[in-house]
């Protein structure tokens, strides 16, 4: 298993601000992924960061809103920008590697909420 | 495309009864499935996941769940619960050969009570 980490844990944030978040794994991993969960509701595939390249993002998610960059193999950010009180969610990091089948571990997430 | 339901957004349940999380997704290709469970202001945990081979998987903290693939069901169950089970357990599926995109259901809440 992967020991991951986020930061911040949570924040407060002004509407039309910016906001980045940070995803560090304590070992090298292939795959790299950015999820939103709304309160009350389940996980959404926002992107797959992927290193040395542009994220690949999901229906309804563009890279102007989340931009996300990811340098190497232990590391990642999403930036949620313009934040608007829609954006209030907890943003979470997961990472696994290529192979048949790709388990996945989450990080403990970043609790965001916009005022 | 692929999608999991979970037919209960919430499960009361008394200390030390059995419990059924039910799970049902939708594909037209192979799937693997998995169990996630999110405690309160936590992460998400990998309970258990079927890939291949016998049906029944067993997880931790005494979970098992069955593969069913003829019902395209993956219900969860513990038979005897504790009150630290409280917590959200979420379904999710990666098709087979299609990438390692997991879809998940909508979760169920599992509140043990005394």
């Amino acid at each position: 298993s992967a020991v991951i980490s986020q930061k911040p844990s949570r924040d407060i944030c002004q509407r039309g601000t910016s906001l980045t978040i940070q995803c560090q794994v304590d070992s090298q991993v292939t795959m790299m992924f950015w999820y939103r969960q709304q309160p009350g509701q389940s996980l959404t595939l926002i992107a797959t960061a992927n290193q040395g390249s542009e994220a690949t993002y999901e229906s309804g998610f563009v890279i102007d809103k989340f931009p996300i960059s990811r340098p190497n193999l232990t590391f990642s950010t999403l930036t949620v920008s313009n934040m608007s009180p829609e954006d209030s969610s907890i943003y979470l990091c997961s990472v696994g590697n290529r192979g048949a089948y790709n388990e996945q571990f989450f990080g403990p997430g970043t609790r965001l909420t916009v005022l | 495309a692929q999608s999991v339901t979970q037919l209960d957004s919430q499960v009361p349940v008394f200390e030390e009864a059995p419990v059924e999380l039910r799970c049902n997704y939708s594909s037209s290709v192979s799937v693997y499935l998995f169990w996630y469970v999110q405690y309160p202001n936590q992460g998400l945990q990998l309970l258990l996941k079927y890939l291949s081979g016998s049906t029944l998987v067993k997880g931790i903290n005494g979970f098992e769940a069955e593969f069913n693939k003829s019902q395209t069901s993956f219900h969860l169950r513990k038979p005897s619960v504790h009150i630290s089970d409280t917590a959200e357990y979420f379904c999710a599926v990666i098709l087979t050969g299609g990438g390692n995109k997991l879809t998940f259901g909508t979760g169920t809440q599992l509140k043990v009570e005394l």
